[in-house]
Parts: C-alpha cells; structure tokens; sequence
C-alpha cells in the first residue's frame, strides 16, 4: 500500500523568504502523479503544483517549485519570496497511474505554514 | 480550472435526522466524485468513491448505510447523512477528477460544516 509522510506539522517563515516542505512517499509503483494543494482558512483546497513521475524535469509554477528525487522517493515543495497569502495548510498527494480506473489520492497529513510579516 | 460547487456550505441540524449536501461539477462531466471527511487540523480522510450510474464504492469503516452516496448524473453527485449524531459533526468536502489526460488532478468543492445538535 501506498503511504505519504509530511514530516513538519508546522513551519513558519518570514515574508520575502524562501522555505521548503517535505513529503516523502512510498510506493512500488513506477507510473504515478504527485500534487502539492493548499488548503488556506477558507478551506477550499487549491492544487499548487503537479509532477508526472515519468518526468525527470522539476514542476515549477511561479514562485513554486519542487524538487523531485524518484529514487529517493521524495517531493518537496519550495515556496521563493513567500507572501503572507501563503499561509495555510499543504498537503502532498500521491495517485497512481490510472490504469484500473481508479483515480483515488493518498494524503500526507499536512503542513501548517505560517507566513510572518 | 475546473469548478466543483457544494450546497449547503454550512448546515445544522437536529439529531435524527438527515441531511443531503450537494456536489456539482459546473463545467465538466464527472462520472467519478470523492467525498471527503476533515477533522479540525488533520488531512481529508476519503469516505467513498461516487461512480455515475453504479453504486458507490466505500473505504474500509465507513458505514454505507449511514451515508449514502447517491451519483444520479454527469455533474452530480449526493451524500446523505441518515439519523446524524453529533458524533457526524465534521468538514464535508467532495473533489472530481479531470480525466482528460494525466495528471487527471482533482478539483475540490468548498465544502460543507455540518452540525448535528
């Protein structure tokens, strides 16, 4: 079965900075998608970012990006000149390939990122 | 990107009885919904997988007969809390994926808090 594992249950950063979440995964699969959501206090989750795991290239999205080690099992979220709207929460979700029709995520259990002025 | 709206956002409820909250996917068919449950500060926990013209498909310790999951067409999707408790008391939130093409991400409704009294 698949696991996700956020280790940090919360960071803060100050705004201007940079700081990186960490989620690691554990699968036997080779084909499968991970996703970064923010879920800010509204509670509406917002998907960040997105990388295929056939993809060697790292995702980045504006001030987002990952750094995606396959080997390692590791998917870590970088967040450059953080804004105070970056607070919230951060889930990191696995999906394997779709292949039996399923399209179920697997959830980390979160990180709280305040931002600080 | 795709929207997914909930109705009810907030409801309360007496103990009892039942309450129906919507999920609707307004730009996009969606023959597969989530429901999801979220408990103050920790990760969405998945209840059931709602397939379009089929019955629902439920995750281990969800009772069925509680909630039911209703998918009646492309763009929506139901779940009933029958005899609520103040133990049902939670964050609602349903998701569809796309299904165009990988990474089939999904998108998620603003969720609904419902309280049982």
């Amino acid at each position: 079965a698949q696991t996700v594992t956020q280790s940090q249950p919360e960071m803060s950063v100050q705004e201007a900075e940079t700081v990186t979440l960490s989620c690691t995964y554990d699968t036997s699969e080779n084909n499968y998608y991970l996703f970064w959501y923010k879920q800010p206090p509204s509670r509406q989750m917002i998907l960040v970012i997105r990388q295929e795991a056939y993809k060697q290239q790292n995702a980045t999205e504006n001030r987002f990006s990952v750094n995606f080690q396959k080997a390692a099992k590791s998917f870590s979220l970088k967040i450059s000149d953080s804004q105070l709207g970056d607070t919230a929460m951060y889930f990191c979700a696995f999906m394997k390939h779709p292949t039996t029709g399923t399209y179920k995520y697997i959830f980390g259990t979160g990180t709280r990122l305040k931002v600080l002025a | 990107g795709a929207v997914v709206s909930q109705h009810p956002s907030r409801v309360i409820c007496k103990s009892g009885t039942s309450v129906k909250i919507e999920c609707r996917s307004l730009d996009f068919q969606a023959t597969t919904m989530f429901w999801y449950r979220q408990f103050p500060k920790q990760s969405l926990m998945l209840m059931a997988t709602s397939n379009e013209g089929s019955k629902a498909t439920y995750e281990q310790g969800v009772e069925k007969d509680k909630f039911l999951i209703n998918h009646a067409s492309l763009t929506l999707s139901t779940l009933t809390v029958t005899s609520a408790h103040p133990e049902d008391s939670s964050f609602y939130i349903c998701s569809a994926p796309q299904l165009r093409q990988g990474p089939y991400e999904q998108y998620f409704g603003p969720g609904t808090r419902l309280t049982v009294t």
